[in-house]
């Protein structure tokens, strides 16, 4: 059983490219996360999808940012327009349920960000 | 004041001595998550934990939930344990510290 997968494992972006990441939860797993660690800095909650439904989006940036986790396929965060800010890494995990029931969470390796 | 504090930010040891990371939060929690993150790798999760202690190894996790404390040990370290330690608090999704450096020398 593969765990989360994420790709490209690492991205570099010019100023004002779109940038795209995915994530593959593992298999089972309904429920997916994303975080994001800026340099020198701790994890931050980005956004929490379940299958075609964002459930909570409160930690994304209200502009240029999106994600979604569609029927089929991974799922995606997207950076519209990226500035050097944005340089990070981005985590997703996944779990086979609401975290609020008490299921454990599995992380991916991430994708590390540079914009040039 | 972050929602979740850890203590030390860095910490340096010698191979063989005992380590121990602390971990306050200031929000009501389900549970509590110790990470283990390897620099340029990825997120490993050593515990989850909503009461009493857990052991795996040479690693151990408390919590008080009274006091809203929580504390990773590490029994006899080597310097394969050198990564980051990250304590996240569970709600309706995951806050986190900001990690403390361990660095066990040989």
């Amino acid at each position: 059983n593969a765990g989360v997968m994420q790709n490209p494992r690492h991205l570099v972006r010019r100023r004002g490219q779109e940038a795209r990441l995915r994530c593959s939860p593992m298999k089972g797993h309904s429920h997916v996360y994303w975080y994001r660690q800026l340099p020198e800095e701790g994890l931050k909650f980005m956004v929490y999808l379940q299958k075609e439904n964002i459930i909570d989006e409160s930690g994304m940036p209200k502009e240029r940012f999106s994600a979604e986790f569609p029927k089929e396929g991974p799922s995606i965060l997207r950076i519209q327009q990226v500035v050097r800010g944005d340089s990070a890494a981005y985590f997703c995990a996944s779990s086979p349920k609401r975290l609020a029931g008490g299921y454990e969470q599995y992380f991916g390796p991430g994708t590390r960000l540079t914009v040039t | 004041k972050n929602e979740v504090e850890q203590s030390p930010q860095n910490l340096t040891a010698q191979e063989g001595e005992f380590i121990t990371i602390n971990c306050s939060y200031s929000v009501g929690i389900s549970a509590l998550h110790w990470l283990q993150q390897h620099p340029g790798g990825g997120i490993v999760s050593l515990f989850m934990l909503s009461s009493g202690k857990k052991k795996h190894g040479r690693l151990i996790a408390t919590i008080n939930i009274q006091e809203k404390h929580s504390s990773l040990h590490i029994t006899a370290s080597h310097p394969r344990d050198s990564a980051v330690y990250i304590c996240a608090v569970r709600g309706s999704r995951l806050t986190f510290g900001e990690g403390t450096q361990l660095t066990v020398n040989p």
